[in-house]
């Protein structure tokens, strides 16, 4: 059981489009996923959590309007990334916590590689 | 305030051996460390974690230790195996305001030789 996953796993964009990033809980409901950023051999920072029915909170210095959070359902949030730059290719990797499971326990996804042309 | 350090950057074993790594925090709201395994190319797996009204805790060949005077615990990976090779993270969670928001060390690059 709590398994997320991510989609696309991977995905190569040019300069100036939007990439949208879908996370789901497959085997339970989340009402808080969170988005983290990761750079080859760093570790993860986190970019914003996001609520189901509400805005999500961002880190700061994360672009809220750069990276968009959207949390439809207690299964599924998106992550958009719009006008994509080459600094913004990176490993995107979503988590979530079992609703009501008060445990703090996170799953992650297996992480989506967004490489920017 | 918010930070967790972790140490070493790099650690090499020799299959059958005893892997520690350690981390360190600050921040005394802290009440939760989890401790993630991250293969290349994957997102990370949790491992084993501990609130701080114990000392240790062990899960198969993994054991949390934690001292909360000194603000440090650590990971223990009894019988280490090849396959124990991957980056390990450990991380700290607060409640409050901050609940579920995870501060993660810097990893360590754990590789284990047959």
């Amino acid at each position: 059981g709590a398994v997320v996953s991510q989609h696309p796993s991977w995905v190569i964009c040019k300069s100036g489009t939007s990439v949208k990033i879908e996370c789901r809980s497959l085997d339970f409901q989340a009402t808080t996923m969170f988005w983290y950023r990761q750079f080859p051999k760093q570790s993860l920072m986190l970019m914003a959590t996001s609520n189901e029915g509400s805005k999500a909170t961002y880190e700061q210095g994360v672009e809220k309007d750069k990276f968009l959070i959207n949390h439809a359902s207690l299964t599924l949030s998106t992550l958009t990334v719009t006008s994509a730059h080459p600094e913004d290719s990176s490993f995107y990797i979503c988590s979530a916590e079992p609703r009501d499971s008060g445990t703090y326990e996170q799953y992650f996804g297996p992480g989506t590689r967004l490489t920017v042309t | 305030q918010q930070q967790v350090k972790q140490s070493p950057q790099s650690l090499i074993v020799q299959k059958g051996g005893i892997s520690i790594i350690n981390c360190a925090y600050e921040n005394t709201a802290f009440d939760y460390f989890p401790w993630y395994q991250q293969f290349p190319g994957k997102g990370p797996a949790l491992l084993i974690a501990i609130r701080p009204d114990v000392s240790e805790k062990k899960e198969g060949r993994f054991t949390i230790s934690f001292n909360k005077s000194a603000k440090q615990f650590s990971l223990h990976i009894m019988d280490s195996q090849p396959g124990d090779s991957a980056t390990y993270f450990c991380a700290a969670n607060a409640g409050g305001t901050s609940y579920g928001k995870l501060t993660f060390g810097q990893g360590t690059i754990l590789t284990v030789h047959p």
